[in-house]
């Protein structure tokens, strides 16, 4: 199974920039995905790791290090309407179950 | 045009009845999933089916058992509701469960059961 643990909650300023940061313990590594979910509605993905480095995708910048497990995910030009919970989730090997950590919640002010 | 779908999007009802969540997909993808996110917004995974076959089945009580009747339907259907087994849950599916890339899950709106 994976332990996955990030912040529980983050705040920042109107166009400022945030990082989320995700530690993973697993016994079999198949990918990384950060997901958004705002109050009330479904998770939406936003990204997907699964080789060393950074992937970026306009505002929203994923990296990963499989080695020390972990991976981030940068907001940068902070909105209003980023303020939402952050997923990170991990996907297994051998049956490609994704595991959620619990989320981090970012509020942006501003 | 929604992509996956749940009904009912609320439901409310007494302990100990037994309801029904019903789920489409019309993005013909293989594999689908019910997640339960509790109160404190923890995402878990309770089943998967790929080509209405179940394929995870995580520890979840008896009293939900799934049903595929293909596979762009994924049914939950839950008896003798206890308090505890209110929650949000949500539908997903992905292309294919079984096979690397970045096959994302895409969530349904999600269905809030309250047991009173």
């Amino acid at each position: 199974g994976q332990n996955i643990d990030q912040p529980t909650e983050m705040t920042a300023t109107e166009g400022a920039i945030v990082q989320i940061n995700c530690t993973y313990q697993t016994s079999g590594f198949n990918g990384l995905f950060w997901y958004q979910q705002h109050a009330g509605e479904a998770p939406t993905f936003l990204s997907y790791n699964v080789l060393d480095g950074l992937e970026e995708k306009g505002r929203f910048s994923s990296f990963l290090s499989r080695s020390k497990g972990y991976s981030y995910l940068l907001l940068k030009e902070l909105q209003m309407k980023d303020s939402a919970s952050y997923l990170c989730a991990v996907r297994d090997l051998s049956d490609y179950k994704l595991s959620f950590g619990a989320g981090t919640t970012v509020t942006v002010r501003a | 045009d929604t992509a996956v779908s749940q009904t009912p999007k609320y439901l409310v009802t007494q302990m100990g009845n037994d309801k029904s969540i019903k789920c489409e997909q019309n993005l013909g993808h293989d594999t689908m999933y019910w997640y339960k996110q509790d109160s404190k917004k923890f995402l878990k995974i309770m089943f998967s089916y790929n080509n209405k076959e179940l394929i995870i089945n995580e520890t979840v009580p008896n009293r939900f058992s799934p049903k595929s009747p293909d596979k762009a339907h994924l049914n939950l259907h839950i008896n003798s509701l206890e308090l505890g087994d209110s929650a949000v849950y949500f539908c997903a599916s992905s292309q294919d469960g079984l096979a690397g890339v970045d096959n994302e899950q895409f969530f349904g709106p999600g269905t809030r059961l309250t047991v009173l």
